[in-house]
C-alpha cells in the first residue's frame, strides 16, 4: 500500500530559527514528490517538486532534498518568519494506469512564535 | 480571479440529506482532482479527471459519492444520505495537464459538517 509518513507531527520554533521537516515514503512506482504548504482555512500551495534525479530543489527559504534510494525527503526551512506557520504536507506521486494520483502525508504543523 | 473556486465555502446538514459541492477550476485546465481532508488526517483522493477521459472512481468511499464534470469545466461532487463521518473538508484542486509534474492548484475547499 502507497504510503506517505511525516514526522514531526507538530514543531513550535522561535521566529529567525531554521528548522528540518522529514518525509518517508513508499509509492512505487515512484514520479515525483512535492512539498505543499497550507495555510489555515486555505487550500495548500505548491513550495517545490522533485523527480528521482533531482536531490535538491529550493524555492527561497525553503530546501528540498530527496533520496530516491531510501525513500526519504525533508523540507528546510531557514531563517524562519511568522508568516510560516502553517501545516507542510508531503505529496508523492505514482502512475497507475496513465494517470497520476497522489498520495499526501498528514502533515508537519509548523508553529513559529516571535 | 483566476484561481479556483469552490461553493459553498461552508455547508451544514442533517443526517441522511444530499448535497452538492462546485468546484471551477481553473480556465484551461484539463485535469480535476476532489479531495478530502478530515481533522487530523491527510487529504484522501476521491475521483479525477482529465478531459474527455472517464474518470478515476478509485477513491470514492461508497456509492452515496458521486461526481459530474460538464463540458470539461466545472464539477460538482455529489454525496447523497450524507452521514456523519461524511464531515470533512472537500477541495478541488485543477492542473493544466495530467502529467505528474504538472501542478495542481487548489481551490479554498468546502467545509461540510454533518450533523
Amino acid at each position: 500500500k502507497n504510503q506517505v509518513e511525516q514526522s514531526p507531527q507538530s514543531l513550535i520554533i522561535l521566529e529567525g530559527k531554521n528548522c528540518t521537516l522529514q518525509c518517508n515514503y513508499t509509492v512505487s512506482p515512484f514520479s515525483n514528490l512535492r512539498w505543499y504548504k497550507q495555510d489555515t482555512g486555505r487550500g495548500p500551495v505548491s513550495l517545490t517538486i522533485m523527480t528521482f534525479s533531482e536531490n535538491t530543489k529550493s524555492n527561497g527559504r525553503y530546501t528540498a532534498t530527496l533520496d530516491a534510494d531510501t525513500k526519504q525527503s525533508s523540507l528546510h526551512i531557514t531563517a524562519s518568519q511568522l508568516s510560516d506557520s502553517a501545516s507542510y504536507i508531503c505529496v508523492v506521486s505514482g502512475a497507475s494506469g496513465g494517470s497520476y494520483i497522489p498520495t499526501f502525508g498528514r502533515g508537519t504543523s509548523l508553529i513559529v512564535h516571535p | 480571479g483566476a484561481g479556483v473556486s469552490q461553493s459553498p465555502s461552508n455547508k451544514v446538514t442533517e443526517k441522511g440529506k444530499d448535497v452538492e459541492l462546485r468546484c471551477d477550476p481553473i480556465s484551461g485546465h484539463t485535469a480535476l482532482y476532489w479531495y478530502r481532508q478530515s481533522l487530523g488526517q491527510g487529504l484522501e483522493f476521491l475521483i479525477y479527471f482529465q478531459g474527455n477521459s472517464a474518470p478515476d472512481k478509485s477513491g470514492l468511499p461508497s456509492d452515496r459519492f458521486s461526481a459530474e464534470r460538464t463540458g470539461g469545466s466545472v464539477s460538482t461532487l455529489t454525496i447523497q444520505r450524507t452521514q456523519q463521518e461524511d464531515s470533512a473538508v472537500y477541495l478541488c484542486a485543477s492542473s493544466a495537464t495530467s502529467g505528474g509534474r504538472s501542478e495542481q492548484y487548489f481551490g479554498p475547499g468546502t467545509r461540510l459538517t454533518v450533523t
